[in-house]
């Protein structure tokens, strides 16, 4: 079965651009979380959504972040403008909300680098 | 603040011992324990979960709840090098989101 799928792998830009994150959670999975990973701050949640719709946005760090899902196999992660402290490894992970005690699984991550 | 505490680490054993990974959590309410695996540049990966308390053993791993304690544990038996990662533990409550630890970094020595 494919797993949690997310692009780019890496990503490297100027301060000031626009990056767009993007996730492909589990087929059948109904929540979907991102994270940011920093050796200072470790593995913090930005946001994550429950049926498509964004539930806990708490952890955006400012407004120059923004998520959406426009359905159930498909989100994005946007950064404008870019700074270089966004510099960091960006996770999505995938569970299924409803059944049990259900663990998040992790996508690969992308790497992004702002200059 | 709902919190998850690990220490940092390094832990280090040497080949083939136990090692002892730990971990307490503040939130009574929560219900649900993970345990995720991070090698150096990879993403968390799912080795064990615990629901109730006692021991739970999958392999050489073995995870342990204690909820009057509010303490989790991951025993690692004959370690070798390849468990050489971070280890980091999660717990969740009745909602989805889960609380992470920072993390206890494992070094297995040949």
């Amino acid at each position: 079965d494919a797993g949690v799928i997310q692009s780019p792998r890496h990503e490297v830009t100027e301060m000031g651009q626009e990056v767009t994150l993007r996730c492909k959670p589990i087929s059948g999975h109904n929540s979907l979380f991102w994270y940011r990973q920093t050796m200072m701050r470790g593995l913090e949640l930005l946001i994550y959504f429950n049926n498509n719709v964004p539930i806990d946005d708490s952890g955006m760090p400012e407004d120059r972040f923004s998520a959406k899902m426009p359905n159930a196999s498909f989100s994005t992660l946007k950064i404008q403008p870019s700074e270089p402290r966004d510099s960091a490894v960006y996770f999505c992970a995938s569970s299924l909300v409803g059944a049990g005690h259900q663990p998040q699984h992790f996508g690969d991550g992308t790497r992004l680098s702002i200059l | 603040q709902k919190e998850v505490e690990q220490n940092s680490g390094p832990l280090s054993v040497p080949e083939g011992a136990i090692a002892s990974l730990n971990c307490t959590y503040s939130d009574r309410g929560s219900q649900s324990f993970f345990w995720y695996r991070q090698y150096s540049g990879k993403s968390p990966e799912l080795i064990m979960s615990i629901y109730s308390n006692g021991d739970k053993e999958d392999g050489r791993f073995t995870a342990q709840l204690n909820k009057a304690s509010q303490y989790v544990s991951l025993l690692i038996r004959d370690s070798q090098p390849s468990d050489s990662a971070t280890y980091l533990c999660a717990s969740n409550n009745a909602g989805n989101m889960l609380t992470f630890g920072g993390g206890t970094r494992l070094m297995v020595k040949p």
